[in-house]
């Protein structure tokens, strides 16, 4: 199975600053790869797909991005409202992994 | 609108069986691959099982393999999870995902509320 490596597990930023979150494929997934964002109680939303691609609906201020098997999401103008755990996923080979998850908090 | 609402979780004893439901409206039903995902208490999330637009071809997680049985009624645009010999590991919230297919494996767009399932004596 594809190991999805998220790092860092939790973090703590304050508001207007902008985070990284990393996501490391233990092999090659090309693009396949996506970002969830869960608030507690509630299901996933998903944020970015095919590495790079925003949702529609999901603020400009999220973007991904992609050096070799390193994916990472990155928030500007961090807001409370951003709070929460992001969750990468590869969708590259069944079966479909996903990573330990990011929680993120505003100081 | 999408909308994906699980139902049919609950407390159940190790060894039983326990059937879920996701009942979708809001998009065409059958122009969709489904899926089901779960998450345990505090952990991260974990794939189940996915299904193809008529249900001809199904995928599962290893964990979950020849004890769960993932099916779809298109006329009742309604989605099922069949679990049998549940164990206390199955204990989880499980999700409802829509599937935007990408080759053969996809990303999920839209996320039912979650049902939870406790496996327990």
């Amino acid at each position: 199975d594809i190991q999805m490596t998220q790092s860092p597990s939790s973090m703590s930023a304050s508001l207007g600053d902008t985070v990284t979150i990393n996501c490391l494929a233990s092999q090659d997934i090309g693009n396949y790869l996506s970002w969830y964002q869960q608030k507690p109680g509630k299901s996933p939303k998903l944020m970015i797909y095919g590495a790079t691609n925003l949702e529609d609906g999901v603020p400009s201020r999220f973007s991904g991005s992609r050096s070799g098997s390193d994916y990472s999401l990155t928030i500007n103008s961090l807001g409370y409202d951003d709070e929460g755990i992001y969750h990468c996923h590869q969708y590259y080979e069944y079966p479909p992994t996903f990573g330990g998850g990011t929680k993120l908090e505003l100081k | 609108e999408v909308q994906l609402v699980e139902s049919g979780g609950g407390l159940v004893q190790p060894g039983r069986s326990m059937k879920l439901s996701c009942a979708a409206s809001g998009f065409t039903f059958s122009d969709y691959y489904m899926a089901w995902v779960r998450q345990a208490p505090k952990k991260g999330l974990e794939w189940v099982a996915s299904i193809s637009y008529e249900g001809s071809s199904t995928y599962y997680g290893d964990s979950v393999k020849g004890r769960f049985t993932i099916s779809r009624d298109n006329a009742k645009s309604t989605l099922y999870l069949q679990m049998n010999s549940l164990r206390s590991e199955d204990t989880a919230t499980y999700y409802c995902a829509r599937q935007i297919l990408r080759v053969y494996l996809g990303y999920f767009d839209y996320w039912g509320q979650g049902v939870m399932v406790t496996v327990s004596s």
